[in-house]
């Protein structure tokens, strides 16, 4: 089946620097990707939806110039945490919409839980 | 405003009986529903969906239950095998199915 890889799984950093993360579809083309973040107790948040050679769409309250996503092929989908802060550790996961050959609405990452310190 | 509710952050249940994992929602535009188990470490994988021209829908041991007029949807486990231990995720959309809304989860833990 699709395959949605997601990396890295864990990074810690320092406060001021900047992380990214990469979303990759194995074995499908994904045009649409989504970036969502889980707070520790809540409910998966999308952050932003990710268009494959477009600018991506953010959700309401989401920074888009502190959290920068790049979709530059249709495989890979990218989501930097700049200069992050403790408030910005959380876990964040990648998603992305399934070939229309499967049932499955979306296809997901394994996640990145990011700490920072 | 979290549209998608799960009261219960935690469920046990002794193998072989029946799992009962409940979601509400606050949004009636919402048309069509998921659940997703999620292991440790692991992204969410798809289970069962509904669409809000149905009330039941089921496959093999999983079936997912919609009352439109209560807002609410339940997901049905049986008989819970030790291997159903996850959390498990639902989540809604109303008319576009890139966006969800999902709940915060229930960690279920079958028993052997």
């Amino acid at each position: 089946g699709a395959v949605v890889s997601q990396h890295p799984s864990w990074v810690i950093c320092k406060s001021g620097t900047s992380v990214k993360i990469e979303c990759r579809s194995l074995d499908f083309q994904a045009t649409t990707m989504f970036w969502y973040r889980q707070f520790p107790k809540q409910s998966l948040m999308l952050m932003a939806t990710s268009n494959e050679g477009s600018k991506a769409t953010y959700e309401q309250g989401v920074e888009k110039d502190k959290f920068l996503i790049n979709h530059a092929s249709l495989t890979l989908s990218t989501l930097t945490v700049t200069s992050a802060h403790p408030e910005d550790s959380s876990f964040y996961i990648c998603s992305a919409d399934p070939p229309a050959t499967t049932n499955e609405k979306l296809f997901f990452g394994s996640g990145t839980q990011l700490s920072v310190l | 405003d979290q549209q998608v509710k799960q009261n219960s952050p935690s469920l046990s249940v002794q193998e072989g009986r029946i799992s009962i994992l409940n979601c509400d929602y606050t949004n009636s535009m919402f048309d069509y529903f998921l659940w997703y188990k999620k292991y440790p470490a692991e992204g969410p994988t798809f289970l069962i969906s509904i669409s809000s021209i149905k009330d039941k829908n089921e496959d093999g041991r999983f079936t997912v239950f919609l009352n439109k007029s209560a807002k609410h949807l339940s997901l049905h486990i049986v008989p819970s095998q030790p291997g159903d231990s996850a959390v498990y995720f639902c989540a809604a959309s109303a008319g576009n199915f890139n966006k969800f809304y999902f709940g915060s989860g229930t960690k279920l833990n079958v028993k052997p």
